[in-house]
């Protein structure tokens, strides 16, 4: 089974320039999300789409961020304009949706991808 | 490969012997917990999970023990082996909601 695909892997832009990362979740998942980790602590979430609705954005920085799932599969983050602060690594991760554990599991268990590095100079 | 974190915990272990890593939890709210873990490079990958129901849930080679009294998770991987080589994150959620919260992270070196 082919795991959440993400791209780029890595992006340095300057300041003010705006960027877009790219996620594609696992096959017949329901909920994506978008994570934000900053180097040396853990992802923190910045939105969570069920389908093609928002669940959760409250810790998305709407004057700057957004986010879009418009045919319920693929995802973008967009970043405009970017900070220094932003540096990080993005994270998407997707599951089957609520209330529908795997096998085995207790919970909706979220799958991640590899991440983007990103590096605003 | 990147580093995901430079200043973690670390916790050194010689390869073979047992490793214990421990979190601490927040919300006494929380049912629901996780452990992570990251390799350099990587998305967190899910190790094994435990509802607030249970005080001990085992897997392949890992254990997970629950304190609630004392809001306190720890993950005991048997046998440990380079590969556990990782940075490993628990995380916790509540029932009414499937947000998860990460803790900040434990490095584990396993000595050869």
């Amino acid at each position: 089974e082919a795991g959440v695909a993400q791209s780029p892997r890595y992006k340095i832009i300057e300041k003010r320039q705006s960027v877009a990362f790219w996620c594609n979740p696992i096959s017949g998942h329901a909920t994506l999300y978008w994570y934000q980790q900053i180097l040396g602590q853990g992802p923190k979430l910045l939105i969570q789409f069920q389908n093609n609705g928002v669940v959760d954005d409250s810790q998305l920085p709407k004057d700057r961020f957004s986010a879009e799932r418009l045919k319920g599969v693929d995802s973008t983050l967009k970043i405009q304009p970017a900070k220094l602060e932003d540096s990080a690594v993005y994270l998407c991760a997707s599951s089957l949706g609520p209330r529908r554990a795997a096998p085995g599991q207790n919970r909706d268990t979220q799958y991640f991808g590899p991440g983007t590095r990103l590096t605003v100079l | 490969g990147e580093s995901v974190g430079l200043h973690l915990p670390t916790l050194s272990v010689q390869e073979g012997d047992n490793s214990i890593i421990n979190c601490a939890y927040s919300n006494s709210a929380s049912d629901y917990f996780i452990w992570y873990k990251q390799e350099s490079g990587k998305g967190p990958q899910f190790i094994i999970d435990i509802r607030s129901n249970m005080d001990k849930r085992q897997g392949q080679r890992v254990t997970v023990l629950l304190n609630k009294t004392v809001k306190h998770l720890s993950l005991q991987i048997a046998a440990t082996q380079p590969g556990d080589s990782a940075v490993y994150f628990c995380a916790e959620s509540g029932d009414s909601s499937y947000k998860l919260i990460f803790g900040s992270g434990t490095r584990l070196l396993v000595r050869p």
